[in-house]
């Protein structure tokens, strides 16, 4: 079962931040926390994982609380690209992903 | 681009056909994956291959069987299947450790049962 919980549906507006919330609030020790998005007819695309600290790369930034039990994903300028599913996971191997219903963002012009 | 190829990209088949899809990787993994997506739903696991053997089946019905014939190749082959079936079947593969390895997915397989 999905350990994760997410808004269904945001908007954001083209060129502005996106912020997507997890909560995660029965996180354990080992668990990774990973950030997929999934656009229409492709699959998943993996974006950013974390276990503690906040990470960022070429796509986004990951901040996870001190207490672990919640994470945003960070879409510094969305463009309308970026519209798509965005899946929250947890996982302590990485070979057992259960995907939660995922937040779906839409990026206004 | 996706670095997880997979075969064919549709299927359409009868109820009483046998068929297969196939994935593969060039990316030195030794995790392979199934998983199922139904229309406007979740990715669900279905298999986990580690090291070209069987690690997990989360239930799958036996009307889906998979076989991993090396480290690059996964398949699954189809048998009787029922329409319910229909779905988007997706393929991915990671490293193997102790945590902190994403899976990278294929664009999958529409499959759909007539």
């Amino acid at each position: 079962d999905a350990k994760t919980t997410q808004p269904p549906s945001m908007d954001c507006a083209e060129g502005r931040a996106a912020n997507l919330p997890c909560n995660h609030s029965t996180i354990s020790g080992n668990e990774y926390v990973y950030w997929y998005r999934q656009i229409h007819s492709q699959g998943p695309q993996y974006i950013i994982h974390g276990l503690k600290n906040n990470e960022t790369n070429e796509m986004a930034s990951l901040i996870i609380t001190e207490d672990r039990k919640s994470s945003t994903l960070i879409l510094p300028h969305a463009t309308l690209r970026d519209t798509a599913v965005y899946y929250c996971i947890l996982s302590n191997t990485g070979n057992q992903f259960y995907f939660g219903t995922g937040t779906s963002l839409t990026v206004i012009p | 681009d996706t670095e997880v190829t997979q075969t064919p990209k549709h299927l359409v088949m009868g109820m009483t056909n046998k068929k297969s899809l196939k994935c593969e990787q060039h990316m030195g993994h030794r995790a392979m994956y199934w998983y199922k997506q139904k229309a406007k739903k979740p990715p669900e696991l279905m298999f986990v291959y580690s090291y070209e053997k069987l690690s997990i089946n989360e239930s799958v019905p036996s009307r889906f069987s998979p076989e991993c014939p090396n480290s690059s190749l996964l398949n699954l082959h189809l048998h009787a299947l029922q329409p319910e079936d229909s779905a988007l079947y997706l393929c991915a593969s990671s490293q193997v450790g102790q945590g902190g390895q994403p899976q990278h997915f294929g664009d999958g397989t529409r499959l759909s049962i007539l």
